[in-house]
């Protein structure tokens, strides 16, 4: 079975300021990971996934992710953050396969601060 | 058209009531899935349907029913629920190997 643990439950950060949201992952099994993210009242929207290869992955919105076999992190980045940054992370994995469940973290709130 | 849209995003329903939350996506994915989330928690699987056939239920009381008329829509049927059924009902689509899900936008259902 895999399992995700979000090492933060809550950042806050200034804005321009730059942030780092940890996710370690545990699997017997390779997997696919990825980070969405949901503002309020939204539904999940995917940032980025790392599914092979290159293991510096980018995304939207200015994110990056760091895929580290060794250490079983896929710690998410960002440079400069702004205040429409603001809202939940969750790093997930799975198995892969077409009806195969996502495994969340329990998410990392990002607050901005002006 | 990369979108699943869900309906209705919110609903109030009483304890006897019974009601339908409704899901639909046009990306050909053959998976499509429930969530449930509550406040500050990440979300938890309920069912996945794989080629029209539920493939997993997460052991999920009776009183919540999936059924998937055809590849592009899901429904969530609720009966006699209660107020601890309180929470954000997502659903997502995927296709590839990998497992990409794509989600909708919730409904957000309180039951009263």
């Amino acid at each position: 079975a895999q399992s995700v643990t979000q090492l933060d439950s809550q950042v806050p950060v200034f804005e321009e300021a730059p942030v780092e949201l940890r996710c370690n992952y545990s699997s017997s099994v390779s997997v696919y990971l990825f980070w969405y993210v949901q503002y309020p009242n939204q539904g999940l929207q995917l940032l980025l996934k790392y599914l092979s290869g290159s293991t510096l992955v980018k995304g939207i919105n200015g994110f990056e992710a760091e895929f580290n076999k060794s250490q079983t992190s896929f710690h998410l980045r960002k440079p400069s953050v702004h205040i429409s940054d603001t809202a939940e992370y969750f790093c997930a994995v799975t198995k892969g396969g077409r009806a195969q469940k996502l495994v969340f973290g329990q998410g990392t709130r990002l607050t901005i601060n002006p | 058209d990369t979108e699943v849209t869900q309906t209705p995003k919110h609903l109030v329903m009483g304890m006897t009531n019974k009601k339908s939350l409704k899901c639909e996506q046009h990306m050909g994915h053959r998976a499509m899935y429930w969530y449930k989330q509550k406040a500050k928690k990440p979300p938890e699987l309920m069912f996945v349907y794989s080629y029209e056939k539920l493939s997993i239920n997460e052991s999920v009381p009776s009183r919540f029913s999936p059924e998937c008329p055809n590849s592009s829509l899901l429904n969530l049927h609720l009966h006699a629920l209660q107020p601890e059924d309180s929470a954000l009902y997502l659903c997502a689509s995927s296709q590839d190997r990998v497992g990409e899900a794509f989600f909708g936008q919730g409904t957000r259902l309180t039951v009263v």
